[in-house]
C-alpha cells in the first residue's frame, strides 16, 4: 500500500532552467497539496487541488510557478525560469475525505 | 495575526520530563485539528488528530478548546527519540483549507 510518491528526491538546476516535481498521492486520494519548505522555516502552503481542478492557489507565487493535477497521472509543480530562491524542499501531500493530510519524502530542489 | 501560531521554542527538556505545547488558531470555522511532527530534513508525520473530547495515545495527549481556541499536545517520560518539530494543523470545513503551524522544536537532552 504505497503512500504519497514524489520524484525526483532531488534536483538540480541551473538558473533560468525549468523544473518539473512529480506527486503520486496515495492510492484513492483525490485531493493533492503542494508546501514550500525554506531551511529553518516552516512549511508554506502553496496550491490545492482536486483532479483536473485547482481549488486553492493563493500560495502560489503569481510568476513562474504552475500547478496541475490530471485526470490520469501524476500531479505536476512547475517552477519556469528558476533562481535561487526557488531552492528548498517541496512537499506533496495528499488526503481522502474527511481524513488526515499524508506527506510524501519531498523534492529537494537547488538552483546553481 | 497568522491564523495557527504556535512558541517556536526551542523546548530544551530532559529524558523522563513532561512537556505540553499550546496551539493557537484564528479561524473559529475550523473544524478539524492534528498534530504532526517533523523530523530535520524529513517529510511530517501525522502524529494524532484532536477531538473535542481530547484523546490520549500512549504517552501522547491532545485536547481542544473551542472556546478559547487552542489545542495542545503534552507529552509525558520524554524519550530522546521525541526531538523534533510538533506542527499543529487546523482544517475547515467547506473545501477544507488546511493550514499548518510553524512548529514548535523540542530538545529531549540526556
Amino acid at each position: 500500500n504505497a503512500g504519497v510518491m514524489q520524484n525526483p528526491r532531488h534536483l538540480v538546476r541551473r538558473r533560468g532552467q525549468e523544473a518539473r516535481l512529480r506527486c503520486s498521492p496515495m492510492k484513492g486520494h483525490s485531493h493533492v497539496y503542494w508546501y514550500r519548505q525554506l531551511p529553518e522555516e516552516g512549511l508554506k502552503f502553496m496550491v490545492y487541488l482536486q483532479k483536473e481542478n485547482i481549488i486553492d492557489e493563493s500560495g502560489m507565487p503569481k510568476e513562474r510557478f504552475s500547478a496541475e493535477f490530471p485526470k490520469e497521472g501524476p500531479s505536476i509543480l512547475r517552477i519556469q525560469q528558476v533562481v535561487r530562491g526557488d531552492s528548498a524542499a517541496y512537499f506533496c501531500a495528499s488526503r481522502q475525505g474527511n481524513q488526515p493530510q499524508h506527506f510524501g519524502d519531498g523534492t529537494r530542489l537547488s538552483i546553481l | 495575526r497568522k491564523e495557527v501560531e504556535q512558541d517556536p521554542g526551542p523546548f530544551n527538556v530532559p529524558e523522563g520530563a513532561t512537556v505540553a505545547f499550546n496551539c493557537t488558531y484564528s479561524n473559529s470555522a475550523s473544524q478539524s485539528f492534528f498534530w504532526y511532527r517533523q523530523d530535520c530534513r524529513k517529510e511530517p508525520k501525522l502524529l494524532m488528530s484532536v477531538y473535542s473530547s481530547g484523546n490520549e495515545d500512549g504517552r501522547f495527549t491532545a485536547q481542544l478548546n473551542r472556546a478559547s481556541q487552542y489545542i495542545s499536545l503534552l507529552i509525558r517520560d520524554s524519550k530522546l527519540s521525541d526531538s523534533a518539530t510538533y506542527l499543529c494543523v487546523a482544517r475547515s470545513g467547506g473545501y477544507q483549507k488546511v493550514t499548518f503551524g510553524t512548529g514548535t522544536k523540542l530538545q529531549v537532552i540526556p
